[in-house]
């Protein structure tokens, strides 16, 4: 079975603080794609931030950089200067390219305070 | 083209009665995906079409469940003889052929069964 663990269901943070959200995931493919999405309150999933199995470099967009542990099956998000705007549920998802789909971890729920 | 669209946003519908609702996917995306989510989890996969061919469906879609994909343009997700448990979001997702590249999400149906 494939899947996706996020073991914090809640997080908080300070604006203009730094704040790492956990994520591990199990499967048997090597080829796969890993993606964190946001998810803000009344609205639509966006994407965050995306990562290549196969590419070592941890990938960055912005404020949001990833820590990428194949041998650990380990993909942590990373927000820095954290924003009011980053309040959002985030959710960790694996695409295996076999299944061709989205496998979504259960989602930590990220609260920044001023 | 604004995105993915779905109609309608809220559904409140009583035990026993059919519902259906309509996802508009991004207009030149050839793959579009269903996926539901309860409170408090991730969203799971439902079942997903390449064009007007429906690809894969999920266990958890029960016969009362029904997706078509008239023409490779939009969706109708059909729930038949609701239960409370099918008290969920409906989520609708479509990209570009797979998901590595980016799967662009809809705001959601929140279905209500009383």
């Amino acid at each position: 079975a494939q899947t996706v663990t996020q073991s914090q269901p809640e997080m908080s943070v300070q604006e203009a603080e730094t704040v790492t959200l956990s994520c591990t995931y199990d499967t048997s493919e090597n080829n796969y794609y890993l993606f964190w999405y946001k998810q803000p309150p009344s609205r639509q999933m966006i994407l965050v931030i995306r990562q290549e199995a196969y590419k070592q470099q941890n990938a960055t967009e912005n404020r949001f950089s990833v820590n990428f542990q194949k041998a650990a099956k380990s993909f942590s998000l990373k927000i820095s200067d954290s924003q009011l705007g980053d309040t959002a549920m985030y959710f960790c998802a694996c695409y295996p390219y076999n299944t061709d789909k989205l496998i979504f971890g259960t989602g930590t729920r990220l609260q920044v305070f001023p | 083209d604004t995105g993915v669209s779905q109609d309608p946003r809220h559904k409140i519908t009583k035990r026993g009665q059919n519902v259906t609702f309509r996802c508009d996917p991004i207009s030149e995306h050839n793959r579009l995906y269903w996926y539901r989510q309860t409170l408090g989890q991730g969203p799971e996969f439902l079942t997903y079409f390449q064009n007007e061919a429906q690809l894969e469906k999920s266990r958890l879609l029960s016969d009362r469940f029904s997706a078509e994909r008239p023409k490779g343009s939009f969706s109708t997700l059909e729930i038949q003889r609701t239960e409370q448990g099918d008290s969920a979001m409906y989520l609708c997702a479509s990209s570009l052929k797979s998901l590595n590249t980016e799967a662009f999400f809809g705001q959601g149906t929140r279905l209500t069964v009383v």
